[in-house]
Order: structure tokens, then C-alpha cells, then sequence
């Protein structure tokens, strides 16, 4: 299985400041994806990073509201930048890995984000 | 684009009832479907899934879902709930087997009564 840690846990910002999340996976994975859980909503992919290239975005998300950084195969960074009570959410990283039944996807425990 | 539906936003059952939680899916070809569980403050952990083959699923901690291809739907059940199996929910669907860019569903709060 792959154990993944996230910092900060969470953390309360002020609006128009910006709050970089870090995702760190105890192996070498090839694809990791960041996504959004809003209050009262499901879990929405936002983004997925390669390795050595420009992360893929889904629609209604934008490169520079939400930069990625994924420097090498254990690690990535998701930043919400200019940040409005909107953006408060649950932040998730996931990544593949060899699970008990199989491939599967792993997730972080979330980094809980309030925009006062 | 693929949908996933989960009626019920909240559900309380009393320790030891069984349980059925509801999943209908949206997507034009085999869906290869999820069910996450969501503790308070954790993260999210795979129960079960479903890629091709028999379509009544075993999962961890005693839960099952069947796959009902004529009613689009991957219902997760448990025939005896436990206190700690108080959490939220998750039915998701991928494209395809190697994906993990998963499409999920609000999710269902599960409250059990002691």
C-alpha cells in the first residue's frame, strides 16, 4: 500500500493570500491527483500531476488558481492562490498504488482549509 | 461524461440492523465502480470495487456491493452494522480500469444508533 502524508492538516487564511499543500508518498508513483471536497459535496478531481510535466486540469479548474508542482516521483505541492471564503474545502491528494485486492487509489488524510 | 448518484444523504440505522447503501451510475460503457469510506478526519479507504466478473462484490470489514447492470446501480450493503461504521460514504466510478481519476458520488452519512 502507499501511505501518503499532507501538510498542513489544515489551517485558516485570510482572502487574497494563497495556501501551498504538500503531498508526500512513501514510493515512486507515476500519476498523482489533487482534488477538492466542498462542505456537503462530493470529491472533485482538479488536477493531475506527472512527473516532468505540466499538470492536467479538469474543467473549471485553471493553472493559475491552482498551481502544481511535482518535482520528482514522491512528491507535489498544490497551491490555491488568492484564496476567497469559496475556497474553503477539503483538499485531497491520491495516488496508484498495489493495494490487498489489486491496484487501487490511495488517499491523504486532506488538508482542511477555511478563507476567512 | 460519467455521473455517479447516491440518493441518500443521510442515513441512520441501529447497531446490528443490516444496511443498503445506494448507488446509480451514469456512463456509456463498463463501469468500473468504487464504494470509499470517509472517517472523521481521515482519509478516504477503499472498501470495495468492481471491474468485470461475478457481480456481487466482497469487500473489507464484512461489506458487499452487486453490480446491476440493467438498473445502472452498485449498491454497497453490510448485513449487521457495527458502531464504527459510522462514517461517510463514497461511490465512485473510472473510465477504465487503470484509471484512478475517479468521478464520485455526494456521498452518504451513515449514523448508527447504538
Amino acid at each position: 500500500s502507499a501511505v501518503i502524508s499532507q501538510k498542513p492538516s489544515r489551517d485558516i487564511c485570510q482572502r487574497g493570500t494563497s495556501l501551498t499543500i504538500q503531498c508526500q508518498v512513501d514510493s515512486q508513483v507515476t500519476m498523482m491527483f489533487w482534488y477538492r471536497q466542498q462542505p456537503g459535496q462530493s470529491l472533485t478531481l482538479i488536477a493531475t500531476a506527472n512527473q516532468g510535466s505540466e499538470a492536467t486540469y479538469e474543467s473549471g479548474f485553471v493553472i493559475d488558481k491552482f498551481p502544481i508542482s511535482r518535482p520528482n516521483l514522491t512528491f507535489s505541492t498544490l497551491t490555491v492562490s488568492n484564496l476567497s471564503p469559496e475556497d474553503s474545502s477539503i483538499y485531497l491528494c491520491s495516488v496508484q498504488g498495489s493495494g490487498t485486492g489489486g491496484t487501487e487509489a490511495f488517499f491523504g488524510q486532506g488538508t482542511r482549509l477555511t478563507v476567512v | 461524461a460519467q455521473s455517479v448518484t447516491q440518493p441518500d444523504i443521510h442515513i441512520t440505522v441501529s447497531e446490528g440492523a443490516s444496511l443498503e447503501l445506494r448507488c446509480n451510475y451514469s456512463y456509456g460503457a463498463t463501469p468500473y465502480l468504487f464504494w470509499y469510506v470517509q472517517s472523521p478526519g481521515q482519509g478516504l479507504q477503499l472498501l470495495l470495487k468492481y471491474f468485470s466478473g461475478d457481480t456481487l462484490v466482497q469487500g473489507i470489514k464484512g461489506f458487499e456491493a452487486e453490480f446491476k447492470r440493467s438498473q445502472s446501480s452498485f449498491n454497497l450493503r453490510k448485513p449487521s452494522v457495527h458502531w464504527s461504521d459510522a462514517a461517510e460514504y463514497f461511490c465512485a466510478v473510472a473510465p477504465w480500469a487503470g484509471s484512478y481519476q475517479l468521478t464520485f458520488g455526494k456521498g452518504t452519512k451513515l449514523s448508527v444508533i447504538p
